[in-house]
This record gives structure tokens, sequence and C-alpha cells, in this order.
């Protein structure tokens, strides 16, 4: 499809074990980005992306969150060392423009669990 | 970051009643975006505003992107019971850094 896919759909970690969430953006989009989902607390930027890998930009909430943009429509959002807060979905969404805001389409996202 | 504030965080209404929700933003914002997510699925983009003043509609949804830049509101009008999903407010205090509402819970009582 032309859409914004995640892999997996779900996902079970145990604490402490290192986890990689997939996102397959929509070919030419420029800005990728993910978010944490948590029920009752909206959605939290994590990372994102323009076109030049390098400069992925973290966000909050800390250094166990990274991603890697192997290629311009693929990216891998690794969590290291799971806590069981790290229990929410994860969505990524891809943007066409990198000269300014543009509507962001979204994957159907990743619910990580951390037993 | 900038945090949005969405309100009301949930509602219950009844089918045929019109429902409005809003966002407000301690900071300027550039672009105002209104999602909807249904259980399972990821946000999908209902309305884009661009413009201070700009009033969009799309079928029953009505989305207004405020004058003072801070916040925007969101009207659907005669509900029906597919109007349930929880619908976020979204913006872009500056460039390609969308920030997200924490969402406005809708149920719609046939």
């Amino acid at each position: 499809g032309a859409g914004v896919s995640q892999s997996p759909r779900y996902k079970v970690a145990k604490r402490g074990r290192d986890v990689a969430l997939r996102c397959d953006s929509i070919s030419g989009h420029v800005t990728l980005y993910w978010y944490r989902q948590t029920l009752g607390q909206g959605s939290e930027v994590l990372t994102y992306s323009q076109s030049d890998a390098q400069r992925d930009k973290s966000g909050r909430p800390s250094g166990r969150f990274s991603a890697e943009r192997p290629e311009r429509s693929v990216s891998t959002l690794k969590i290291q060392r799971t806590e069981q807060g790290d229990s929410a979905v994860y969505l990524c969404a891809s943007s066409l423009s990198p000269g300014g805001p543009t509507e962001a389409f979204f994957g159907q996202g990743t619910r990580l669990t951390v037993v | 970051g900038q945090q949005l504030n969405q309100s009301p965080q949930s509602m219950f209404i009844q089918e045929g009643e019109d429902v409005s929700m809003n966002c407000t933003s301690s900071s300027i914002f550039n672009t105002w975006l209104w999602y909807k997510q249904d259980p399972g699925e990821g946000p999908v983009l209902l309305i884009a505003l661009y413009k201070a003043g700009e009033l969009t509609s799309n079928g029953r949804l009505t989305a207004q992107f405020g004058i003072t830049r801070k916040d925007s509101f969101l009207n659907i009008s005669a509900s029906i019971p597919s109007d349930v999903g929880i619908y976020f407010c979204a913006g872009y205090p500056r460039e390609s850094d969308m920030r997200f509402g924490a969402g406005t819970r809708l149920t719609v009582k046939p």
C-alpha cells in the first residue's frame, strides 16, 4: 500500500531488554516522527528526523530512545533497557515537506507491553 | 516542549447532537491539524488549517484556526454513532516539530 506501515503491531518485551520498532513511511516524505501514546496522556513526541538522517533530533523522555533511518523511507525506533513505564502505543508518522509544516500521515502503531 | 491543552477530555452525547472541542497553546502555532483515532488504528487526518482565522469544513466537521494563533476548535454537527473515537488536535509551534493534545474521547449514544 501507499500508507505508513509499522511492524510489529504488537510486541511483548521483558523488562531490561532492548526492542526495535520499524516504520516504513510514504515514499517521498521527508520528515518522519515517532510518538509515544499512553491512555489518558495523549501523544508525546520522541524523535523526528528530516531528510538527513544525521540530524535526528531526540526528544523526551530520555537517551534510552533513539531512531535510525537507514533508508529515506525506513526508520527504526530503538528502546534500550525497557522499563514497565515504556508500555504504550508507539506511532510513526511522516510528512512531505521539509520547508514547512504539512499534514502528517500515521501508521497503525505498535503496542508495546513490557513485562 | 510546548504543550497543547485539549478539552474536554471526554464527551458523552446523544446521536444527533452537535459537539465542540478545542485546543489552546501557550505559544503561537503555524498550523493546526485535527485527527480522529479509532481503536487499534493510527490517527487519521480530518482537517488541516494554515492561516489565522481560517474556517474549514469537511462534511459535518468544521474547524477554525484562532485569530491569536494559539487556539483552534473542532465542531461536529448532527453526530452519528460512527463519530465515536478519540479526536486529537496537533500543531506546529515551529517547523517540523508537531505536537499533540491529549485527545477528546467522544461517545455517541444511539
